[in-house]
């Protein structure tokens, strides 16, 4: 299996341009989570999915962000507009379903927001 | 509000002896902790696990405590070597099992 495949790598863009970022998870995963890693907050949780149904989106920071996820291999996380504060990297991550202790996590996009 | 905290950003150890990295929790309520390892440009990958209900777990080279009385684990590296050098992050497992609360790490650093 290819792994949590994340797209793009790297991201630079100007402020107020919207921003989509792309997951594809391990094939036979239910739940997708997507998370941000900043210097100041470490690893945190944006929002997670159950069998395509978003759970909890309680970690979004404001009404700029938005997730989806249409079908059972793909997801995006959108910024819009975006903002230099918005600069971090995010991750996305699969595992099999409720009560997994294990996530798999993909390399990662590296957004910079100029 | 940060339910998992790592309160050492780095560490520096020499190749051989014992890597210890700390972690606090506030949440009573989690039933699983786990640690992850993460190179530079790459994800965080699963390092080892342990469960509320027990106080020890070991794998290998490395070995996580759980104190569960002073809401304290922390993972042993023993011994360490410089593939280790990364950053360890530890988590907490919250109540509806899916939700994973992170620190914010610690970079290790093992010195040939």
């Amino acid at each position: 299996d290819a792994g949590v495949i994340q797209s793009p790598r790297h991201e630079v863009t100007e402020m107020g341009q919207e921003v989509t970022l792309r997951c594809k998870p391990i094939s036979g995963h239910n739940s997708l989570f997507w998370y941000r890693q900043t210097m100041m907050r470490g690893l945190e949780l944006l929002i997670y999915f159950n069998n395509n149904v978003p759970i909890d989106d309680s970690g979004m920071p404001e009404d700029r962000f938005s997730a989806k996820m249409p079908n059972a291999s793909f997801s995006t996380l959108k910024i819009q507009p975006s903002e230099p504060r918005d600069s971090a990297v995010y991750f996305c991550a699969s595992s099999l379903g409720t009560g997994q202790t294990e996530q798999f996590f993909g390399p990662g996009t590296r957004l910079t927001v100029l | 509000d940060q339910q998992v905290k790592q309160n050492s950003p780095s560490l520096s150890v020499q190749e051989g002896r014992i890597s210890i990295l700390n972690c606090d929790y506030t949440n009573s309520m989690f039933d699983y902790f786990l640690w992850y390892k993460k190179y530079p440009a790459e994800g965080p990958t699963f390092l080892i696990s342990i469960s509320s209900i027990k106080d020890k777990n070991e794998d290998g080279r490395f070995t996580v405590f759980l104190n569960k009385s002073a809401k304290h684990l922390s993972l042993h590296i023993v011994p360490s070597q410089p593939g280790d050098s990364a950053v360890y992050f530890c988590a907490g497992r919250g109540y509806n099992f899916n939700k994973f609360y992170f620190g914010s790490g610690t970079k290790l650093n093992v010195k040939p």
